[in-house]
């Protein structure tokens, strides 16, 4: 069955720290993929997403995201994290042409310690 | 601009007491539409999705069911709620032509 596998559940960094956060996918096709945010107390909000193109792909506050297809891989990063980034980051993939629904890894709580 | 809305944003029901949660969209014409559920550490289940009036695919057997009575309102429901199914619920909508969904505040919802 087609999965999503982030592997950190939980990440502790302090300010100005680097991140990356790992992303897998199982599907075999083509496939459009996503990254999400929820900050404590707000809407699930779209962090940055890929369909085609170049494989680095840049969102909102900094975070950008590269597609490595041949890793099934699309890893989130920011070279310097600030506490505001305190939040909760999910993965999400969905077959490019049935993209009807949305397959979620199971989250990343991340803390930024000031 | 387009802008999703749920409510109530919490509900306290009683075991066996039935539920209704309503989810609407505005500035947006024959959106698809979600219901997930979010629990801590487990991600986000989707529960059923719609892709049009009167149109509902179930993903998981369970107590709830979902209805779809105009274009822009999605609404989740149980006839006698169980315990297990308290969590916090999230509605979103999709256009047919885009890939991203847009998630609305979402309801905390505690059986007891």
């Amino acid at each position: 069955a087609q999965s999503v596998s982030q592997h950190n559940h939980h990440v502790i960094l302090s300010e100005a720290a680097s991140l990356e956060l790992g992303c897998n996918y199982s599907y075999g096709g083509t496939v459009n993929l996503f990254w999400y945010v929820q900050y404590p107390g707000q809407h699930l909000q779209l962090l940055l997403k890929y369909f085609s193109g170049d494989p680095l792909v840049k969102g909102i506050k900094g975070f950008e995201a590269e597609f490595i297809k041949s890793k099934f891989s699309f890893n989130l990063r920011k070279p310097s994290v600030q506490w505001s980034d305190t939040a909760e980051y999910f993965c999400a993939v969905t077959l490019a042409g049935n993209n009807r629904k949305l397959i979620w890894g199971l989250g990343t709580s991340l803390a930024v310690n000031p | 601009s387009q802008t999703i809305h749920q409510w109530p944003a919490t509900l306290v029901q009683p075991v066996g007491s039935p539920l209704s949660l309503e989810c609407t969209v505005e500035g947006t014409s024959n959106p698809n539409l979600y219901w997930y559920r979010q629990a801590a550490g487990r991600g986000l289940q989707l529960l059923f999705y719609s892709v049009g009036i009167g149109q509902i695919s179930s993903e998981v057997p369970q107590n709830l069911s979902a209805s779809r009575p105009q274009d822009r309102q999605f609404i989740l429901s149980s006839k006698k709620l169980l315990l297990s199914d308290s969590g916090f619920y999230l509605c979103a909508w999709r256009d047919k032509w885009g890939g991203e969904q847009f998630f609305g505040p979402g309801t905390r919802l505690t059986v007891l």
